[in-house]
Order: C-alpha cells, then structure tokens, then sequence
C-alpha cells in the first residue's frame, strides 16, 4: 500500500501568516492527490484534486503543488476560518489512503 | 444541492452487526460510486471501501482491515448506499462517511471524494 506522510503533525499560526504543509508519498503518484480540510463536527471539505486544482469556491489564498512523491498545501494569508485539521489523500491506487493530518492551531 | 444523510449509527457490542445507510440526493445517484470513510476517536481518517456505479459494473473493494466483515451495497432506485458491518471490534469504534467519490479518468478505482455526510457514530463496546 501507499503511505503518506504529512508535515508537521501541528503547526501554530497566526492570522495573516503564510503555511505550508507537506505530504509525502512512499512512491510515486503522479499529481493524483487531494487535500481536504476537517473541523470538528463536520464534515470534511474537498480544497484541491490533482494535486493544484481549486475547487469552486474555496479562496484563492489556498495553493496547492507537487508531483511524483512531494506534494505542498500553502495558505497564503490564514484567516480565522482556517484553523482546522488538514488531510491529504492519494488516489493513484484504489487503497485512497490519507495523510495523518496537520493541526493548525492559532498561536 | 448535494446532500449526504447516514443513518443507523449507535451502540453495539464486540462480535455483533450494525448496518449503517446513507440517503443522497441533488444529484444522480446511479452515476457515481459510493465511498465510506471512517475516524477513529483521535485519529486520522481511513477509507473503508466503495461500490462503483452499475455502468461501471458496481466493483466493490475494501480496506484489509475490514475485508470479510464488512459489504458495501447499494440501491439506485432509492438513492441509498449501504454498510453492513458485522462480526464487529472495538477498534471499528468511529465516525463512519458516507462519501462520494469522483473518478479522475474513466476505468480508474480510485477516487478523489467532493461530498461528505455529516458522518454516523458507532461505538462497539461490551
């Protein structure tokens, strides 16, 4: 199976900084990931597929990059709306396996 | 709109059975495979399994943790997707997503998932 890592397990942020989270995959994967936000009680939100393409409606200060076996999800400026956990998840393989969350927490 | 609507979630004990549905609607239920994801309490996110749609053959594949207990079906004419999950253990203890999945090329059997339901809570404990 594919394993995904992702980097950091938490990250403390304030409003108006700019993150990045990383997600590594144990092999290639060409760009087929997607990243997801999860709030408590919620259901999760799909933020990009295919590793850079916004969905619509999700804010522009979101970005997504990489290919193969690196990939990053980068807000450009953190509004108070996206203190969250972040997942990221391959679909190169039908195992669809996640990354095990970043917590961005408001420092 | 696209809605996503678990039901059947709750208490059950080690070795029993509990069958979780999921209502969709606001879109075409018998174009899309149908995805369950679950969390554990603290943990991160697992999918579970899927059942492709009947154009595409409805293809079911799970997760190893839960091949052999569990079955994904579904019924088009009703808009529901289920999960049975039997012979149950309380590392199954989670919130269960029901999910669905878009495909990004035709043939593949992996899915990137777009709507979520608000999710189900079983909890096995003796």
């Amino acid at each position: 199976d594919i394993q995904m890592t992702q980097s950091p397990s938490t990250l403390s942020a304030s409003v108006g900084d700019r993150v990045t989270i990383t997600c590594r995959a144990s092999q290639s994967i060409s760009r087929w990931l997607a990243w997801y936000q999860h709030k408590p009680g919620k259901a999760p939100k799909l933020l990009i597929s295919k590793a850079s393409s916004l969905e619509s409606g999700v804010p522009s200060r979101f970005s997504g990059s990489g290919s193969g076996t690196e990939f990053t999800l980068t807000i450009s400026s953190l509004q108070p709306d996206d203190f969250a956990t972040y997942y990221c998840q391959q679909y190169n393989s039908y195992s669809h396996t996640f990354g095990q969350g970043t917590k961005l927490e408001i420092k | 709109e696209v809605q996503l609507v678990e039901s059947g979630g709750g208490l059950v004990q080690p070795g029993r059975s509990l069958r979780l549905s999921c209502a969709a609607s606001g879109f075409t239920f018998g174009d899309y495979a149908m995805n369950w994801v679950r969390q554990a309490p603290g943990k991160g996110l697992e999918w579970v399994g899927f059942i492709k749609s009947k154009t595409d053959g409805e293809t079911i594949e799970y997760a190893a943790s839960v091949k052999g207990r569990f079955t994904v079906s579904r019924d088009d004419s009703k808009s529901v997707a289920y999960l049975q999950m039997n012979s149950l253990k309380t590392e199954d203890t989670a919130v269960y997503y029901c999910i669905r999945g878009r495909r990004p090329y035709a043939g593949t059997s992996a899915y990137y998932f777009d709507y979520w339901g608000q999710g189900a809570m079983v909890t096995v404990s003796s």
